[in-house]
């Protein structure tokens, strides 16, 4: 079982849909979680982090940590084609905060 | 703030020639950086952690004699992909810590795609 486990997709959404991208992890020892987008052919920008269990919202985008389960999501409210790229997730233990990415998955916001 | 870039953005080399990769941090000093590979529709695969002034750390499976790394101050590191062959042809992008918040984070640059003909 690979540390983090991600659909690479592609999901397709008409704009203006909820969006869920999901991922699972199995390492205990992860307490930061992070999201990255990464457009076709670009690095990666991280688009929000959160610390242990529970929600943060910025914007459009919420962020879910459910510890207990190892289970990570983040929401996208009023999708729109700009959010088209690709999601990592990447926890990190608290010791290093270098994170392990997952393959991540792959969104399409058509007009 | 927090801006790294890498050059060259693509290279396109001959097998068995060697390739200098920089990486550079614009608007702050990064004490560590970071060197990844990405293969299509694949996740990043950690290198290896670039400090300055000392030697980099590898991952297991990753040569250190094939792929150099210089981190040669706080805002520069190389990675030299020595002796270049066709299976070394990925997407390298290379990153730097930097705090958001209270969060040590990483700042990707935008990549440097390789091709080994």
């Amino acid at each position: 079982q690979k540390e983090v486990e991600q659909d690479p997709g592609p999901l397709s959404v008409p704009e203006g849909a909820i969006v869920s991208l999901n991922c699972t992890y199995s390492n205990s020892a992860f307490q930061y979680f992070m999201w990255y987008r990464q457009y076709s052919r670009k690095g990666p920008e991280l688009l929000m982090y959160t610390y242990s269990s529970g929600n943060k919202e910025d914007g459009r985008f919420t962020a879910q940590v459910d510890k207990s389960s190892k289970y990570i999501s983040l929401f996208i409210r009023d999708s729109q084609p700009s959010d088209s790229a690709t999601y990592l997730c990447a926890p990190a233990s608290g010791g290093s905060y270098i994170p392990t990415f997952g393959r991540g998955t792959s969104l399409i916001v058509h007009p | 703030g927090a801006v790294v870039s890498q050059h060259p953005s693509w290279v396109i080399c001959k097998s068995g020639t060697s390739v200098k990769i920089e990486c550079r941090s614009l608007d702050f000093q990064a004490t560590t950086m970071f060197w990844y590979r990405q293969f299509p529709k694949q996740s990043l695969m950690l290198m290896a952690t670039s400090n300055e002034g000392s030697k980099a750390t590898y991952e297991q499976g990753v040569e250190k004699d094939k792929f150099l790394i210089n981190h040669a101050s706080l805002t520069l590191s190389t990675l030299t992909v020595t002796s270049a062959h066709p299976e070394d042809s990925s997407f390298y992008i290379c990153s730097a810590t930097h705090f958001r918040g209270s969060l040590e984070t990483q700042y990707f640059g935008p990549g440097t795609r390789l091709l080994v003909l």
